[in-house]
């Protein structure tokens, strides 16, 4: 079946610097995508969304980047901060007809002091 | 506000058991959805829940069944327990019918089988 799946499982940048997180997807179909950051014992925390129509969308210190021609998805930190440190999936969702979200394996952002 | 509320946070069971996990959807939100996800790995689709009915199901055996109340609230249950079945256990919730996006994640249940 589709699945999305991420560049690296780990990642380690100096605190204050920017990260960039690296998703690619398989199912064309896709037209919504979101990043997730999950922090050990809790649940998936919405990060920043973006749909098909857009290649870029900015919230507070992350911009999501959606490349549909690679089919490539990047989450940018800007200024990292400790509390960055967690783990973030990118997830892929069809709005009309297919509600499920397909999560990667995702990629363990550390952020050295 | 409160958010999506599971119960129990942990729990240990032995092999061929059967198990009920329990979510309580944010409030305003009707649409409940069941992850599961196992060590070092995403979320994996098991199924969703509105209107109290299965609307869609993941890659999931019929070990794996739910049920969603009027109050919306949901359980999952699993029978026939595996060792393979230890994982984390989410429940999302959402609003709205086909279409719509907004999930917000409960913390978890932590399901170890032995």
């Amino acid at each position: 079946g589709e699945s999305v799946g991420l560049h690296l499982p780990t990642l380690s940048v100096q605190e204050g610097d920017n990260s960039i997180i690296n998703c690619a997807y398989s199912n064309s179909a896709s037209d919504y995508f979101i990043w997730y950051k999950q922090e050990s014992g809790k649940g998936p925390q919405f990060i920043i969304d973006i749909r098909s129509n857009m290649d870029k969308r900015q919230g507070q210190r992350v911009t999501v980047l959606l490349n549909k021609t690679v089919k490539h998805l990047s989450l940018q930190i800007a200024a990292t901060q400790p509390g960055d440190s967690a783990v973030y999936f990118c997830a892929e969702n069809s709005l009309f007809g297919n509600e499920k979200l397909t999560f990667g394996t995702g990629t363990r952002l550390t952020i050295i002091p | 506000d409160a958010g999506v509320t599971q119960s129990p946070t942990h729990l240990i069971k032995t092999r061929g058991q059967q198990v009920t996990l329990r979510c309580s959807p944010k409030s305003g939100h009707d649409t409940v959805s069941w992850y599961q996800q196992a060590l070092g790995q995403g979320p994996q689709f098991i199924f969703q829940y509105y209107e109290e009915e299965e609307r869609q199901r993941g890659n999931f055996p019929d070990r794996f069944s739910g049920h969603q109340f009027p109050n919306y609230s949901s359980e999952l249950n699993v029978n026939a327990l595996l060792l393979g079945d230890s994982a984390l256990y989410l429940c999302a919730s959402s609003l709205g019918g086909p279409g719509q996006a907004g999930y917000t994640f409960g913390s978890g249940t932590r399901l170890t089988v032995v």
